[in-house]
């Protein structure tokens, strides 16, 4: 089985630009969830979709935002880049109840470098 | 809000040595906890976990009891390998809350 696939793995922005991550989660995940990680701020949740609802949204600015397909691909995106935005992207998926006593599965990152 | 924090690192350790990470808790519910390990270059995968207060998770020779009365939940292996090299992050997560907290994370080296 297939394992979450983040696309791309890498990625060089500029400030000011936007930028689109990709997510497709293991076949018959419907819960997906997105993270920040940095070396200042550890880990940070964005936001979390189930079935192409949002469910629960982290502590981030407007820039940031996704969304999720009836195919439970999910996408975020974050405009007009900052500095402070690079940073590993996680994304993870979980089972189909979508209680995060599941457990998740994460990806292996998109890191985003904006200069 | 919620919140975890665990044991700064980094922590360096010889083959066979006991290791132990402090992880502690605030949570205004009654959260599941868990243990996720982050090897080199790769995504976090979930180590074990309790969702309730006794519980003891464990997996690959690591366990950690959940513990309401000191809100703890301390990660312990007896006995470490060179491969147990990793970070590892204490998270919570509060039911119907669709998202985890993490620690800080702890790096650990493991020398032969």
């Amino acid at each position: 089985k297939a394992g979450v696939t983040q696309t791309p793995r890498y990625l060089i922005k500029t400030r000011g630009q936007q930028v689109t991550l990709s997510c497709s989660p293991i076949s018959g995940h419907r819960s997906v969830s997105w993270y920040q990680q940095t070396p200042g701020q550890g880990l940070q949740f964005l936001f979390e979709y189930f079935s192409e609802t949002q469910r629960n949204k982290g502590n981030f600015p407007g820039r940031f935002s996704g969304r999720q397909f009836s195919n439970s691909r999910s996408e975020m995106n974050v405009s007009t880049l900052e500095l402070g935005d690079s940073a590993l992207y996680l994304c993870a998926s979980s089972l189909p109840q979508g209680t995060t006593n599941e457990k998740l599965f994460f990806g292996s990152g998109t890191q985003l470098s904006v200069l | 809000g919620d919140s975890v924090t665990q044991m700064e690192g980094p922590v360096t350790l010889s083959e066979e040595a006991f290791l132990t990470i402090n992880c502690t808790y605030t949570a205004t519910g009654y959260p599941s906890l868990f243990w996720y390990v982050q090897y080199p270059g790769e995504g976090l995968q979930l180590l074990l976990k309790a969702t309730k207060a006794d519980d003891k998770g464990s997996n690959k020779g690591f366990e950690a009891t959940y513990r309401k009365e000191t809100t703890s939940f301390h990660l312990e292996k007896g006995s470490v390998q060179v491969s147990d090299s990793a970070v590892y992050f204490c998270a919570l997560s509060d039911i119907n809350d669709y998202k985890l907290s993490f620690g800080a994370g702890t790096t650990v080296t493991v020398r032969a």
